[in-house]
């Protein structure tokens, strides 16, 4: 059974860069794609993009490109997400998740982790 | 790029049918066979309900159905339960750079 962890830290200050881990267990990273999306409180689910496993295929959410970057540690089956220049806006539950080969769904989630822009 | 067009709200009864819409373009909903559901309860991480338009993951109840009809696709779940109420995500590929995008979410609630 495919099971998909956050990690990172709860509270970032605003301006510097929120770092997030997916931790991918029952399944090896090497196949698939693996995405990263958001949820502000009370709103709901923002997409930011997926990587290929690779890590040489990536395809951001254009109105966060800008400041997305993600990457894949095959040795360690993880993959992150960095999220430069983050404002109170960027407050939200994020979550894993993992799309299928060119599938447009997410079929294993996270259960999310919250992070907190705030000085 | 636009989010899809989902009713805020929806409510049924025990036992009865509800259909949830959700509204895109050509450029998503109508042009591609990529429609995706999500059910979310409070609290909890989304999880996969139906995939392209049609299909129900293993282990999905045969209550919830997925159909389109041009650049609008609905989610109809039948003999309404009260563990059903929860909100509900419409996703689908679009052509533009977005890739993926959401639907802006319904709330079920079971009366």
């Amino acid at each position: 059974q495919v099971q998909l962890q956050e990690s990172g830290p709860g509270l970032v200050k605003p301006s510097e860069t929120l770092s997030l881990t997916c931790t991918v267990s029952g399944a090896s990273i090497t196949s698939d794609y693996w995405s990263w999306i958001r949820q502000p409180p009370g709103k709901g689910l923002e997409w930011f993009g997926y990587i290929y496993y690779t890590g040489t295929a990536a395809k951001y959410n254009p109105s966060l490109e800008s400041r997305v970057t993600m990457s894949v540690d095959r040795s360690k089956n993880q993959f992150s997400l960095k999220l430069t220049s983050v404002t109170a806006a960027d407050t939200a539950v994020y979550y894993c998740a993992r799309k299928p080969d060119a599938k447009a769904h997410l079929d294993v989630w996270g259960k999310g982790t919250t992070v907190t822009v705030s000085s | 790029q636009s989010a899809l067009t989902q009713p805020a709200s929806v409510t049924g009864s025990p036992g009865q049918s509800i259909t949830i819409s959700c509204t895109g373009t050509s450029s998503d909903v109508g042009g591609y066979n990529y429609v995706c559901w999500y059910q979310q309860n409070p609290g909890k991480a989304p999880k996969l309900l139906i995939y392209d338009v049609t299909n129900r993951p293993s282990g999905v109840s045969n209550r919830f159905s997925g159909s389109k009809s041009g650049n609008t696709a609905s989610l109809t779940i039948s003999g309404l339960q009260a563990d059903d109420e929860a909100d509900y995500y419409c996703s689908s590929y679009t052509s533009s750079d977005s890739y993926i995008i959401f639907g802006g979410g319904t709330k079920l609630t079971v009366l």
